[in-house]
């Protein structure tokens, strides 16, 4: 299986700063697609940013954007000027034609 | 578009009873996953659905957990018996096509299960 690992089990950045969730995964896919999702108290999964394998231009979705390293296997979320909103738990996701695995996720603290 | 529908969202019961989950997907989408979520850990994939088919229940405690996709639609995930670890989050998602691994998960709300 391919295995997706969330170092962070917590962050926590002041409202307004840039913070950085880090995510590696171990695969020897080529084609494969990697996705952030939030999940705030009321527990539905929400789609942050997603990003295909072979393109070397990282993502961007407003405050939020990747840096993917394929070599490193490393897809990373950065958020900038965080906002109250943005506190949840941050999960990466692997997803080929065969996997979809997820990471342990990252509980973001935003402090006021 | 309406998204995944999900009941009940909380459930509580004793050990040794019964329960079972509801998931209406998005409409169109050939793809459908129950997930298992317990505290403080990501989701773990119980079963996937492609139409009324079940491509993948490797992970899926088959001896008291059983789940269904009739007509291709709505699914249904039962738990009998129950165990006290099995307290957890079953969250339902939904996708375009399995072939389509682009396309992103689509999720509900989750029903929160406590065992007694």
């Amino acid at each position: 299986a391919q295995t997706v690992t969330q170092s962070q089990p917590e962050m926590s950045v002041q409202e307004a700063e840039t913070v950085t969730l880090s995510c590696t995964y171990d695969t020897s896919e080529s084609d494969y697609y990697l996705f952030w999702y939030k999940q705030p108290p009321s527990r539905q999964m929400i789609l942050v940013i997603r990003q295909e394998a072979y393109k070397q231009q990282n993502a961007t979705e407003n405050r939020f954007s990747v840096n993917f390293q394929k070599a490193a296997k490393s897809f990373s979320l950065k958020i900038s000027d965080s906002q109250l909103g943005d506190a949840a738990m941050y999960f990466c996701a692997y997803r080929s034609a065969h996997w979809i695995n997820f990471g342990k996720g990252t509980h973001l603290i935003i402090q006021p | 578009e309406a998204g995944v529908a999900q009941s009940p969202r909380y459930k509580i019961i004793e050990k040794r009873q019964s329960v079972a989950f509801w998931c209406n997907p998005i409409s169109g989408h050939a793809t459908l996953y129950w997930y298992q979520q317990i505290l403080g850990q990501g989701p773990k994939l119980l079963i996937q659905f492609q139409n009324n088919g079940v491509v993948d229940d490797s992970q899926l405690p088959k001896d008291r957990f059983s789940a269904e996709r009739l007509k291709g639609v709505d699914s249904t995930l039962k738990i009998q018996p129950a165990k006290l670890e099995d307290s957890a989050v079953y969250l339902c998602a939904s996708s375009l096509n399995r072939g389509s691994y682009n396309s992103p998960l689509h999720f509900g709300n989750g029903t929160r299960l406590t065992v007694t």
